[in-house]
């Protein structure tokens, strides 16, 4: 069984500081690893993926995230926070060696607020 | 290219109607996966349907049910509403050769009153 924690329900950071949202995973097999971001009122959007190639990961919106297998680590950055950064961010893993490798196991989600 | 559709948006329900929710998946995706969103227990996998066959299924009653056209688009039914299916249900299309690029429409949101 695979399973996702994401620590901090909540994160606020001032327009133009370090963006870190934190994603820990649990899985018997290599996972694809994910983060969405959802605004208030959408659905899911697709920032970036982890697929087994390179363990660094450009996303959309100037957002990276680095697979560190020792750590089980899969946590979502951006070096300057923009005020329309704020939304809920959710880090999602599955089993691309199963039968149902598009079943997103989700984490609980991070809501982050931007200061001005 | 058209993105996920889901209709209706908005729908309230009352406790033991029933209610069928639609998505239209991206030209050309075959597969489509169905999510409930709740506060109390996040994002939680309902069904994928694969070319009009279910392929999976999560961890729900027996009152969920889909399915998938020819066309690709897909309905879920939920029969004998409860209170706690209140809910944002996603939709979420992919296509054949790909495993992760899940797309994702705006949601229904029912409520059960």
């Amino acid at each position: 069984a695979q399973s996702v924690t994401q620590l901090g329900s909540h994160v606020s950071v001032s327009e133009g500081a370090l963006v870190l949202l934190r994603c820990n995973y649990s899985s018997s097999v290599p996972p694809y690893l994910f983060w969405y971001v959802q605004y208030p009122n959408q659905g899911l959007q697709l920032l970036l993926k982890y697929t087994s190639a390179a363990t660094l990961v450009k996303g959309i919106n100037g957002f990276e995230a680095e697979f560190k297998k020792s750590e089980t680590s899969f946590h979502l950055t951006k070096p300057s926070a923009h005020m329309s950064d704020a939304a809920e961010y959710f880090c999602a893993v599955s089993d691309p060696s199963s039968g149902s490798a598009r079943q997103l196991t989700f984490g609980s989600g991070t809501q982050l607020t931007v200061l001005p | 290219k058209a993105g996920v559709t889901q209709t209706p948006r908005y729908l309230i329900k009352t406790r033991g109607q029933q209610v069928t929710l639609s998505c239209s998946p991206i030209s050309g995706h075959r597969s489509v996966s169905w999510y409930q969103q709740t506060p109390g227990q996040g994002l939680q996998f309902l069904f994928e349907y694969f070319s009009e066959t279910q392929r999976n299924k999560g961890n729900f009653p027996g009152r969920f049910s889909g399915r998938q056209f020819s066309n690709s688009r897909s309905e879920m039914n939920v029969s004998t509403l409860e209170l706690g299916d209140s809910a944002l249900y996603l939709c979420a299309s992919s296509a054949t050769a790909s495993l992760y690029e899940q797309y994702f429409g705006p949601g229904t949101r029912l409520t059960v009153t």
